[in-house]
């Protein structure tokens, strides 16, 4: 089945740096890639997703890249805010819609 | 809408009782999936369903844990008899299947203790 590592499982930023995480997959007909993002005590929400047939997306501060052939993809966060404290989850999927989760990453913006 | 819901929220038992946990997928959506979260392995995907059925149930750990859909708003998953390793918080989520891939919504989970 599909395996899914995440790196790194901690990060500490300082408020206005970038932070990213990386992702790799070993299931070659992987061809979704979302990205969650879960408060403490919270549910894990969407915040961004791609497709393998796109190498790069963005959307406002974050943005995520797709790299097929070493199957790795990556989350960044610009100018990261405290709000954006929470842990992050990578997700790959195949074939009918389900999805195998990283491990995680926490990540600590520091004021 | 009022999203995924879940029930109890919240749930302590003794080892060896049965646990049922419940889940209202949005309207409409016809996948469902069961998830078990702990610090120590994760999000794991246990069970999902396409319209009612079944499709992957290989994430279920044990026989002592079984999940159902007896229609297209609701869900089960029950554990009996509940061990002190079953303590974890389970999400249910729903989406929209079929063409594209869509997002997976999920429920606020329900935080299993089992003493």
């Amino acid at each position: 089945g599909e395996n899914v590592e995440q790196h790194p499982s901690t990060l500490s930023v300082q408020e206005g740096d970038s932070a990213v995480i990386k992702c790799t997959y070993s299931d070659s007909a992987s061809n979704y890639f979302p990205w969650y993002k879960q408060e403490l005590g919270k549910r894990p929400q969407l915040i961004i997703d791609i497709r393998s047939n796109v190498g790069e997306k963005k959307d406002q501060r974050i943005a995520v890249t797709l790299n097929k052939t070493a199957k790795h993809f990556s989350l960044h966060i610009t100018e990261t805010q405290p709000e954006d404290s929470a842990v992050y989850f990578c997700a790959s999927g195949a074939a009918g819609n389900k999805l195998t989760f990283g491990g995680g990453t926490r990540v600590l913006v520091k004021p | 809408d009022a999203g995924v819901i879940q029930s109890p929220r919240h749930e302590v038992t003794e080892m060896g009782q049965e646990v049922t946990l419940r889940c209202k997928p949005i309207s409409g959506h016809n996948s469902l999936f069961w998830y078990r979260q702990t610090m120590m392995r994760g999000l794991e995907l246990l069970i999902y369903f396409n319209n009612n059925v079944p499709i992957d149930d290989s994430g279920m750990p044990e026989d002592r844990f079984s999940a159902k859909m007896p229609n297209a708003s609701f869900s089960t998953l029950k554990i009996q008899p509940s061990e002190p390793r079953d303590s974890a918080v389970y999400f249910c989520a729903s989406s929209l299947a079929g063409g594209p891939w869509n997002e997976q919504f999920f429920g606020p989970g329900t935080r299993l203790t089992v003493l």
